[in-house]
């Protein structure tokens, strides 16, 4: 059975400290693994990663996916409150469902 | 520009009382689905459509029922709700099964009592 675990599922930060949020991850036929944020509205794309060890960045935010050991990991940089939200991982499933797997998601909160 | 609506945002209902939450997309999607996210449990996909005519059950189907009559439109139907189906609801479509173009809704909490 396709399945996505993330943790840790909550974290209390300060502002300008380092976060990693972890992935790991087990599906038939893995094609991508993503990345979304999400503020208590719908979720955001912020990454697709394909490739083990290709780093993907967006200023403070970056990622990377290890395909042998099955996990992805996302780093924010230099904390904000505005990175405060739930962060979510998920994988295309196997079948031809147009479905995604997600995981329970991280609830990052960033005090100032 | 580019979207997924859903309406309405917000529905309090009574038990059985059945209602339809819609959503359209403006991308041409082939893919149209529906999930629903529960504290604890993530988001879980109901139902979902690869095109005009076709859905198939997805991993939480029980009580909702959906139809793809066009392209752009994707209905959820609760035909009796119930209170176990208070939940907040993402209409989301892509344009293949496995694309990072993945849109989602802007969803709609329901609470049934």
């Amino acid at each position: 059975e396709d399945k996505v675990v993330q943790s840790p599922l909550s974290l209390v930060v300060h502002e300008g400290d380092t976060v990693t949020l972890n992935c790991s991850y087990e599906v038939t036929n893995f094609r991508s693994l993503l990345w979304y944020k999400q503020e208590k509205k719908a979720p955001t794309f912020l990454f697709m990663l394909t490739s083990s060890g290709i780093e993907k960045k967006s200023g403070r935010l970056s990622s990377i996916l290890d395909k042998k050991e099955l996990f992805s990991i996302l780093n924010i940089t230099a904390t904000q409150t505005g990175d405060s939200a739930v962060y979510l991982c998920a994988v295309p499933s196997s079948g031809n469902t147009g479905k995604l797997i997600f995981g329970q998601g991280t609830t990052l909160q960033v005090k100032p | 520009e580019a979207q997924v609506t859903q309406n309405p945002r917000y529905l309090i209902t009574v038990t059985g009382k059945k209602l339809t939450v819609t959503c359209s997309q403006n991308m041409n999607h082939e893919y149209m689905s529906w999930y629903r996210q529960d504290p604890g449990l993530g988001l879980r996909q109901i139902y979902y459509s690869m095109n005009v005519e076709v859905t198939d059950k997805g991993d939480v189907p029980e009580g909702y029922k959906v139809s793809r009559k066009e392209k752009r439109n994707f209905p959820l139907i609760l035909e009796s709700p119930s209170p176990n189906q208070t939940s907040l609801y993402f209409c989301a479509s892509s344009p293949s099964d496995a694309a990072p173009g993945y849109t989602f809704g802007s969803g709609t909490r329901l609470t049934v009592v």
